[in-house]
């Protein structure tokens, strides 16, 4: 099955610093990478995700790389704020039957 | 619009005592799926369902099962409760299956003595 791995496990910046957040699939046919944070005590919601069709998303601070070859995506987060705290979860899937199979998630720290 | 609603949000349970988990959604998704989240470990597939009547194991199923009589709801029972089944547990939905948003619900947190 699809294993995903994610780095860091802690990631610790000042605010309006950048953050970069990696995550490796080892599934080739795997075609789905979306993103999801979680605020403390909340419920992990999508902030953004990509398909293998491209290899770049952006949404106004946070943007996600896809390298299909070398089956390897990436969160940034520009201009870091204090409520971007968050863990954030990557996952990798591929249509039909198959599962979203996460990371282990990353905790940062955007200190003020 | 509620979204994905769980019910109970606490619960702290004995060993060997059994509960169920209930997961209801009013978005008319075919997928539901119940994970749960421990430190460090990220958000691990307990079991999940692609229509009603249909269910699956995801990844670490041993010491739960699950029903979905009815489209909007997906149960989550534990027959007898060890401490290793100390975690959060969160349902979500989908619309699609593999490619597709998860909307999770707010969360169960369980513990067992």
């Amino acid at each position: 099955g699809e294993n995903v791995e994610q780095h860091p496990s802690t990631l610790s910046v000042q605010e309006g610093d950048s953050a970069v957040i990696k995550c490796t699939y080892s599934d080739s046919a795997s075609n789905y990478f979306p993103w999801y944070k979680q605020e403390l005590g909340k419920r992990p919601q999508l902030i953004i995700d990509i398909r293998s069709n491209v290899g770049e998303k952006k949404d106004q601070r946070i943007a996600v790389t896809l390298n299909k070859t070398a089956k390897h995506f990436s969160l940034h987060i520009t201009e870091t704020q204090p409520e971007d705290s968050a863990v954030y979860f990557c996952a990798a899937s591929r249509g039909g039957s198959y599962i979203p199979t996460f990371g282990r998630g990353t905790s940062l720290i955007v200190h003020p | 619009n509620a979204g994905v609603t769980q019910t109970p949000k606490f619960r702290v349970l004995k060993t060997g005592q059994s509960m169920t988990l209930l997961c209801a959604q009013d978005m008319n998704h075919e997928y539901m799926y119940w994970y749960r989240q421990d430190p460090g470990m990220g958000l691990r597939l307990i079991h999940y369902s692609v229509g009603e009547g249909t269910t699956a194991k995801g990844e670490v199923p041993d010491g739960y099962n699950v029903s979905r009589l009815k489209k909007q709801n997906f149960l989550l029972g534990l027959e007898s409760a060890a401490p290793s089944q100390t975690s959060v547990y969160f349902c979500a939905s989908s619309r699609g299956l593999g490619t597709g948003e998860l909307f999770f619900g707010e969360g169960s947190r369980l513990t067992v003595l």
